[in-house]
């Protein structure tokens, strides 16, 4: 997955619990981003991040926090973990050629909250 | 505001047959549409991609089909095979911020 890496693929955590994802990725790229998948909602932004220390939220950011110290690692955190944050959680970094930009995307995590 | 509209959400289709995969936008401002294939445990990858300034565009089996005047496009699977079996998303993008808008996706099932 062109150098993007997520840990861990498989989650179980219990309701209230802090959990954090983390995102490395090996090409040097600027942005980084957090998606999360579900059945009929597709893909939905939940932060990015546009540099080190730099992040701004998505459209469902409710619930989660991401840091970004090092511009391989972009880590997302469930502060308190709830069961509609159950989900598979993307991390995505975009690139840029031939006039248009694009996404590749980790293999994902699941994470299931109980 | 849901900037691009999907549809179906799940498709069922004879092997040979053609999958047809349509999406409609929003927003005129977009630099071009790209289509994200994701097969089970993994993530979206890129397929094929259109600028609004071509009305088709085809990679061997696949092919975008762009209608700028009604802001829709389309994906088409020729000769769909059991391997084409996926979910499918469509995006919008904006190529100024790495502005990326995702279709709610499609699930494709080819019957061998």
């Amino acid at each position: 997955d062109a150098g993007i890496t997520q840990s861990p693929r498989h989650k179980v955590t219990e309701t209230g619990t802090p959990v954090t994802l983390r995102c490395h990725q090996t090409e040097n790229h600027r942005y980084m981003y957090w998606y999360r998948q579900d059945p009929g909602h597709g893909l939905r932004l939940i932060h990015y991040s546009y540099g080190v220390k730099d992040t701004d939220k998505g459209e469902v950011s409710d619930g989660y926090s991401v840091s970004r110290s090092k511009t391989e690692d972009f880590l997302l955190t469930l502060e308190s973990a709830t069961s509609s944050q159950t989900s598979v959680y993307f991390c995505a970094i975009s690139d840029t050629g031939q006039g248009r930009v694009w996404y590749t995307f980790g293999s994902g995590t699941r994470l299931t909250v109980v | 505001q849901q900037q691009v509209k999907q549809s179906p959400q799940s498709l069922i289709v004879q092997k040979g047959g053609i999958s047809i995969i349509n999406c409609a936008y929003e927003n005129t401002a977009f630099d071009y549409f790209p289509w994200y294939q994701q097969f089970p445990g993994k993530g979206p990858a890129l397929l094929i991609a259109i600028r609004p300034d071509v009305s088709e565009k085809k990679e061997g089996r696949f092919t975008i089909s762009f209608n700028k005047s009604a802001k829709q496009f389309s994906l088409h699977i020729m000769d769909s095979q059991p391997g084409d079996s996926a979910t499918y998303f469509c995006a919008a993008v904006k190529n100024t911020g790495n502005q990326f808008y995702f279709g709610t996706g499609t699930s494709l099932t080819v019957i061998p």
